[in-house]
């Protein structure tokens, strides 16, 4: 099973709410990650997660709030966000520690923020 | 730092002919190189990797892409065309200096003419 989930496909939220991204993958990988990827362009890194501790946070704004509760779950918080924040946000897995391990990518969350 | 252009942000093939996606990138050691595919609104897939050995690399889908480092390029090729192969096809480099980190590249949009 090479999957990651994402939950919910599709969120619309306005820039007061509080709502949560969830990412889901049983594949035993300690490695996971946030994108955010904007139309027509390529996705960017927002954090990673090497065995359930944030590793990399590339300044990322904090009304958005990673967590990783277990191994198998990455959950994004958003809150206060801004119109500027819509995107799709992708939820990738993969083993850590080398380069060339594969990042397996979910569908996505398409966020629309208004 | 690692780079990567895909000098090419849109190309359109006939459907059953060749297919060539260039991919140049800056890295001063060996790198490791990956080539993505994204259907619209969809995740990333992998397509193939290379990290070292034989230069030429199979991937899935049929395709295939050459490794040259006297050039420093990592091109995508397909001999043969199919509709479905319509998407964003993405160039990604890894870094062991960089952990887990991928850098991707702009990106180059597939039309396929019937």
């Amino acid at each position: 099973d090479t999957e990651v989930t994402q939950t919910p496909k599709h969120l619309v939220m306005g820039m007061t709410n509080k709502k949560s991204l969830k990412c889901e993958q049983h594949m035993g990988h300690r490695a996971m990650y946030w994108y955010k990827q904007k139309a027509k362009k390529p996705p960017e890194l927002m954090f990673v997660y090497s065995y359930e501790k944030l590793s990399i946070n590339e300044s990322v704004p904090s009304r958005f709030s990673p967590e990783c509760p277990n191994s198998s779950l990455l959950n994004l918080h958003l809150h206060a966000l801004q119109p500027e924040d819509s995107a799709l946000y992708l939820c990738a897995s993969s083993r850590p520690g080398l380069a060339l391990e594969t990042q397996y990518f979910g569908p996505g969350t398409r966020l629309l923020v208004l | 730092a690692q780079s990567v252009t895909q000098p090419d942000i849109h190309i359109t093939v006939s459907e059953g002919a060749s297919l060539e996606l260039r991919c140049n990138y800056s890295y001063g050691a060996t790198p490791y190189l990956f080539w993505y595919v994204q259907s619209p609104g969809q995740g990333l897939q992998l397509l193939l990797k290379y990290f070292s050995g034989d230069t030429l690399v199979q991937g899935i889908k049929g395709f295939e892409a050459e490794f040259k480092r006297s050039q420093s390029s990592f091109n995508l090729r397909k001999p043969s065309v199919h509709w479905s192969d319509a998407a964003e096809y993405f160039c990604a480099v890894g870094a062991n200096n960089a952990g887990n980190m991928l850098t991707f590249g702009g990106g180059t949009r597939l039309m396929v003419k019937p």
